[in-house]
């Protein structure tokens, strides 16, 4: 009963280092998701994927790079990173669009760039 | 640009009391509103809400959507203390792949 896996769990990166977070689904999702979310600030799409090969950039994408090779893997990578990508991560999935239906979301990664 | 907003951003009650969360919208070919409920990890999923009026209950928690006025609320009653939380309102419009979310309201539930 996985659901969404992310790992890891916390990292801390030094400034311009690079580094992908994993994120795996076990119900058969189509559509995953990748969140950003900053202290007090709620949730912001950074990338999202309709299905395998299939990805676009939702509303804070720079700085990431995604790939959805297939369904249940969409990792999430950070290049040359930044004191401003210090947030917590959350990936997520669904069934359908979003107008269909809700999300499942992984436990999230803290990552923190200094 | 599509907003979502949440009012109080914090609250703090004591165990039995009713709260009111509110959430505001403008969201373009609005389609759903959901709540979900955080405590320390993942969010969790409460209520899809697409119709006006067509109140959704769980235990004690329930939701409505006025698609008139453009918000939503959600009430708890009898609160306790393990509905402390921060509980997020987002919005998806028609076609959409994505949801807006609000900044979300931090509910602390005092014994």
């Amino acid at each position: 009963n996985a659901g969404v896996t992310q790992t890891p769990k916390f990292r801390i990166l030094k400034i311009g280092q690079s580094m992908t977070l994993q994120c795996t689904q076990d119900m058969n999702h189509n559509y995953m998701y990748w969140y950003r979310q900053d202290p007090g600030m709620g949730l912001k799409l950074i990338y999202y994927s309709v299905g395998a090969g299939i990805t676009d950039k939702g509303e804070v994408p720079n700085g990431y790079n995604v790939s959805r090779s297939t369904t249940e893997d969409f990792p999430l990578r950070l290049e040359l990173a930044a004191p401003s990508q210090t947030s917590v991560y959350f990936c997520a999935s669904s069934r359908g669009g979003m107008d269909t239906g809700e999300l499942f979301f992984g436990e999230g990664s803290r990552l923190t760039v200094l | 640009e599509d907003k979502v907003v949440q009012s109080p951003l914090s609250l703090v009650v004591h165990e039995g009391d009713t709260v009111t969360l509110n959430c505001s919208y403008e969201v373009t070919n609005f389609r759903s509103l959901l709540w979900y409920k955080q405590e320390k990890k993942a969010p969790t999923f409460l209520f899809m809400l697409t119709s006006s009026g067509i109140e959704k209950k769980s235990g004690r928690l329930s939701s409505i959507l006025d698609k008139k006025e453009l918000f939503s609320i959600l009430n708890i009653t009898a609160t306790q203390t393990g509905d402390s939380a921060i509980y997020l309102c987002a919005a998806s419009g028609a076609g959409s792949y994505q949801l807006t979310f609000g900044k979300g309201t931090k509910l602390s539930v005092i014994p």
